[in-house]
């Protein structure tokens, strides 16, 4: 059973441009969430998605957008980069209801670098 | 908002002693406390979790213990292993949301 996967592992990036990663879940997961990593500062929730509808959003900035198609695939987008954007930036799937209340299955990541 | 504070940020245990890892939580309506690990360049994993009506949770080497009344929670890991090393997160839930706490990087010294 394939894992969670993320795409691309690695990214660099500078001031102002923008950003999309990528997220395939585990096949038959319908929840994805995504989280920002950065050091000291623990994963700080962005928002999640369950069957193409955002059902809960952290407090970010709108510069941090998502979405969700039909096959549970999720993307996020960053605008107009900032250097504090800089962060491992982590999906995670559950297969339904609330994320939080259930097991999450985190992928490795896509790591920003924001020069 | 619910806060989740977590102690200490390192820990360095000789092979074979056991580590002891804290957080405490704000919000008593919190009622889904796990604990992931993660290992370096990958991401999270569950290890442990309780839920509130239960005060001690038991897996081989590892265990979690929640105090209510206190609002702390902590994991326990027996007889460490060179394995064991690695970034513990402890989380609560409150209204379907993970709140985590900053990460305990483990060291476990030969």
């Amino acid at each position: 059973k394939a894992g969670v996967t993320q795409t691309p592992r690695y990214l660099i990036k500078t001031r102002g441009q923008q950003v999309t990663l990528s997220c395939s879940p585990i096949s038959g997961h319908r929840s994805v969430s995504w989280y920002q990593q950065t050091p000291g500062q623990g994963l700080q929730f962005l928002f999640e998605y369950f069957s193409e509808t955002q059902r809960n959003k952290g407090n970010f900035p709108g510069r941090f957008s998502g979405r969700q198609f039909s096959n549970s695939r999720s993307e996020m987008n960053v605008s107009t980069l900032e250097l504090g954007d800089s962060a491992l930036y982590l999906c995670a799937s559950t297969p339904q209801g609330a994320a939080g209340a259930n097991v999450l299955t985190f992928g490795a990541g896509s790591r920003l670098t924001v020069l | 908002g619910e806060n989740v504070e977590q102690h200490p940020s390192t820990l360095s245990v000789q092979e074979g002693d056991s580590a002891v890892i804290k957080c405490t939580y704000s919000d008593s309506a919190s009622n889904y406390f796990p604990w992931y690990k993660q290992e370096l360049g990958k991401g999270p994993q569950l290890i442990i979790d309780i839920r509130s009506n239960v005060g001690e949770k038991k897996d081989q080497r590892i265990a979690v213990t929640l105090n209510k009344t206190a609002k702390h929670f902590s994991l326990h890991i027996t007889e460490t292993q060179p394995e064991d090393s690695a970034v513990y997160f402890c989380a609560s839930l409150l209204n379907y949301q993970l709140i985590w706490g900053a990460g305990t990087k483990l060291i476990i010294k030969p």
